[in-house]
Formats: C-alpha cells, sequence, structure tokens
C-alpha cells in the first residue's frame, strides 16, 4: 500500500499562473481533506470531500477549487495563484468521519512568485 | 468554533530527559482529542487519540490523558530519545463539525544526545 501520494513534490510559479496538485490513496477511505501548513499557523483545511461526489469549504477556501474525481483521487486547483498561496499543501484521507484516524501524504511545497 | 492552544516552542531537552507539551482546547459538544507528530520532511502521522473523557491514548512511550474538567490533553513521554525530534500537534474534531481537524500551532522538539 502506498497510502496517500500527492504530486507533484515542489512546485515554483508565477503569479496568475495556474495548477493542480494531484492526491491519490489506495486504502479504500471515503473522506478527503486538503491542508495548508504555514510556519506558525499550524495546519488549516481548505476544502474537504465527506465521501464520493460531494465537497465543502473549510476554514480557507479562497482563491482555491476542488473536485472528487472518484473515490482515490480529490485535486486542488489553483486557477490564479498569489504569493499568498505560498506554503506546503498536505493531502489526507480518512475512512468516514474525522473522528477516525486522518492519514497525510508527503506534501507538495509551493512557491509563488 | 474551535480551538486548540498548545505550549509555544522550540523545546530542547537532552535524552532520556521528562518531556510534557501543553494542549489546551475550545469546543462545544465532546470532541475527539488527537496528538500527530510531523518528523523533519514528511506529513504528519497519528501518535495517539482519544475519544472520550478520562480516555488515556497512548503510543511508543507517549501518553495523553484526556480531561474534560480542564479541557487539557498534556501530551507526556519518560524518557525522550533523539528520534523524537519532530514537530507535535495538538489537534480536535467535533464541537459541531464530525469532518475538520481543528489543529494547535505546533511544538518543535529537539532531543540532544
Amino acid at each position: 500500500n502506498a497510502g496517500v501520494t500527492q504530486t507533484p513534490k515542489f512546485q515554483v510559479l508565477k503569479t496568475g499562473q495556474s495548477m493542480t496538485l494531484q492526491c491519490a490513496q489506495d486504502m479504500n477511505h471515503n473522506s478527503m481533506y486538503w491542508y495548508r501548513q504555514d510556519p506558525g499557523m499550524g495546519l488549516r483545511l481548505i476544502y474537504y470531500s465527506a465521501s464520493e461526489g460531494t465537497t465543502d469549504k473549510g476554514e480557507v477556501p479562497n482563491g482555491y477549487n476542488v473536485s472528487r474525481l472518484n473515490k482515490r483521487e480529490f485535486s486542488l486547483r489553483l486557477e490564479s495563484a498569489a504569493p499568498s498561496q505560498t506554503s506546503v499543501y498536505f493531502c489526507a484521507s480518512s475512512e468516514e468521519r474525522g473522528t477516525d484516524t486522518q492519514y497525510f501524504g508527503p506534501g507538495t511545497r509551493l512557491t509563488v512568485l | 468554533g474551535n480551538s486548540v492552544t498548545q505550549m509555544e516552542g522550540p523545546v530542547t531537552l537532552s535524552e532520556e530527559a521528562f518531556l510534557t507539551i501543553n494542549c489546551t482546547y475550545t469546543a462545544t459538544g465532546y470532541p475527539s482529542l488527537f496528538w500527530y507528530v510531523q518528523y523533519p520532511g514528511e506529513g504528519l502521522q497519528l501518535l495517539l487519540k482519544a475519544t472520550k473523557a478520562d480516555d488515556k491514548g497512548s503510543n511508543k512511550g507517549f501518553e495523553a490523558t484526556y480531561r474534560k474538567e480542564t479541557t487539557s490533553f498534556h501530551l507526556e513521554k519518560g524518557s525522550v530519545q533523539v528520534s523524537d525530534s519532530a514537530v507535535y500537534f495538538c489537534a480536535l474534531v467535533g464541537g459541531g463539525s464530525n469532518y475538520k481537524l481543528t489543529f494547535g500551532k505546533g511544538t518543535l522538539l529537539t532531543v540532544n544526545p
């Protein structure tokens, strides 16, 4: 089992460019999440998907969109990147609700110039 | 809303020292409480959890007890090792949401030989 995988590992964008962060899990989990990690801020939830076909906003959704492509995959899209979106992005999954253990991917380090 | 406050770091200890990282929370209802650990360059992984009052979570020599009366979930280890050097995050789920993990800001622990 690979667990939760994320691509790419690193990315540098210019302001205004767009990109999609990919996430996949092979644990047959129903719920998936996108977080961003900033120094001194802990992790903050961007979007989550409680089950296939549903998505909901988290704490900091502005500037992002998500797609739950199927049960395995949950992508995060930045339509027009801004320097404030420079961060480390983590995808996670859990069996059902957040009260279940969430399993995290290795992260994507994004820099927006 | 929900919030988690954990002690500011960084914390620097010598090998075999006793570790305490304080964590207190604010939430409505009966949240589930977690400690996650992030080793350098990696994603987060669950260290331990407790889902109801007076439960004790334990793993790898670490312990934390869910204290509803003091709204606390302090992390302790009797004898730390160099390999315990990492960032530790206290988190909760519940208080009106079954999906959103709310994290503290993290505490960096460095253990010297």
